[in-house]
């Protein structure tokens, strides 16, 4: 399967715990956004990234969530000392390029509750 | 600022009937590009169809059809002859071409096909 991989597809974590949610685009793509899904909300964007360099966090929050996205390895999306107002759907997106309104391609998504 | 309007929160249709849902966006830029996603109940995202601003041609793939226009600032979807396949939350996007191609996102609008 070369489409986007985003585990763990499901997370449970205490309140004050750490979230880790792990992100692989598409073979060929260098380009990954995170995109956060309240309950029957839609998806708001939070963080683009490049290859070791995040590109635009303005839809990240200030505090406990940070990105980042290694020369080897996948996109982490980490959330640390998780609130009850984290639990949502966080979904992966990876494109070919930029500026040129490529088609991002989602990942299945990592449905997060926190206890 | 750049926003995307679904008004139609929830549709519901019996079989075989056709139904269009309804995408307005606001815009500064003169160029952008407007998609539609599909989440069906598994909760994956489904990328259905990408337009730039300059192309205002409407799009015909089998029983699904886009109107784009531009003086309205509309980007419709109609699905012909609707199937219970079909229920699913639709999304409208859209993304400036000279920026990071994040994704506005309209809130979907809910689709419910009964047999």
């Amino acid at each position: 399967n070369a489409g986007v991989m985003q585990n763990p597809r499901h997370l449970v974590r205490r309140r004050g715990q750490e979230a880790r949610l792990r992100c692989s685009p598409m073979k060929g793509h260098s380009h990954v956004y995170w995109y956060r899904q309240l309950p029957e909300e839609g998806l708001k964007f939070m963080v683009y990234l490049q290859k070791e360099n995040i590109i635009d966090e303005s839809g990240m929050p200030k505090e406990r969530f940070s990105a980042e996205f290694p020369k080897e390895g996948p996109s982490i999306l980490r959330i640390q000392q998780v609130v009850r107002g984290d639990s949502a759907a966080y979904f992966c997106a990876s494109s070919s390029g930029q500026g040129q309104g490529q088609p991002q391609h989602f990942g299945d998504g990592t449905r997060l509750s926190i206890l | 600022a750049q926003k995307v309007t679904q008004a139609q929160t929830e549709i519901s249709v019996v079989e075989k009937e056709d139904v269009t849902l309804d995408c307005v966006y606001e815009t500064r830029d003169t160029t952008y590009y407007l998609f539609w996603y599909k989440q069906p109940p598994s909760g994956e995202l489904v990328f259905l169809i990408r337009r730039n601003s300059f192309d205002e041609q409407n799009e015909i793939s089998g029983r699904y059809s886009w109107n784009f226009q531009k003086s309205t600032s509309s980007f419709n979807f109609t699905i012909t002859a609707s199937q219970v396949v079909d229920s699913a939350v639709y999304f409208c996007a859209l993304s400036e071409t000279w920026g990071t191609d994040k994704l506005i996102f309209g809130t979907g609008t809910r689709l419910q096909v009964f047999p």
